[in-house]
């Protein structure tokens, strides 16, 4: 199993573009987790999916952030515009079901730079 | 405030030795997860004690679970280079449903040869 993909590794903008960043979660997992860790706050959750339904967008720290999953074997979360406030590292993660019994599987992330 | 709170930030030790790291968390809990993180990676699942359970044990690992302090400790025995890493405890909350876990700020842990 290829584990959890996440594109690009590295993204450098500018403030003010948009950016998408890409999630392939394992197969046959039906929950997907979207996280950003910084020094300053640790790692949060922004938003999580469960079958392809957005769950929980509580973390989802205000409007220039979208997230969607069109299937079961991809999602994509979007900051547009971009503020150099957003650079961190962005982690994907999915699990094999809903329950908090079932422990998350982390993509290597997206390392997001916005100057 | 975080839920799970890891006790020391940071810890250097010499292989062999044993390391600990404490979490502690403020409310009712399902279950409480251990992370690892090696530097620029993402983090691994190491082990998931549920809150009926004490003691679990995984190959070096060892975590103990004490619902009435609210507190749960790593201990890694038998320390290795290679154990070099940022571990996370990480907690649902009982009170919420699905799958959300909150993380703590993580033990840095060194390890020197």
């Amino acid at each position: 199993d290829a584990g959890v993909i996440q594109s690009p590794r590295h993204e450098v903008t500018e403030m003010g573009q948009e950016v998408t960043l890409r999630c392939k979660p394992i197969s046959g997992h039906n929950s997907l987790f979207w996280y950003r860790q910084t020094m300053m706050r640790g790692l949060e959750l922004l938003i999580y999916f469960n079958n392809n339904v957005p769950i929980d967008d509580s973390g989802m720290p205000e409007d220039r952030f979208s997230a969607k999953m069109p299937n079961a074997s991809f999602s994509t979360l979007k900051i547009q515009p971009s503020e150099p406030r957003d650079s961190a590292v962005y982690f994907c993660a999915s699990s094999r079901g809903r329950s908090v019994v079932y422990e998350q599987y982390f993509g290597p992330g997206t390392r997001l730079t916005v100057t | 405030s975080q839920q799970g709170e890891e006790d020391p930030q940071a810890l250097s030790i010499q292989e062999g030795e044993n390391a600990t790291m404490n979490c502690s968390y403020k409310t009712s809990i399902n279950n409480l997860q251990w992370y690892r993180q090696n530097s620029g990676r993402g983090l691994v699942h190491l082990i998931l004690i549920r809150s009926n359970e004490r003691e679990k044990h995984s190959g070096r690992l060892r975590v103990t679970l004490d619902t009435s302090k609210k507190s749960s400790s790593l201990l890694i025995t038998a320390s290795r280079a290679a154990d070099t890493a940022s571990y996370f405890c990480a907690t649902d909350v009982k009170e919420t449903s699905g799958s959300r876990l909150t993380f703590g700020e993580g033990t840095q842990l060194t390890v020197n040869p």
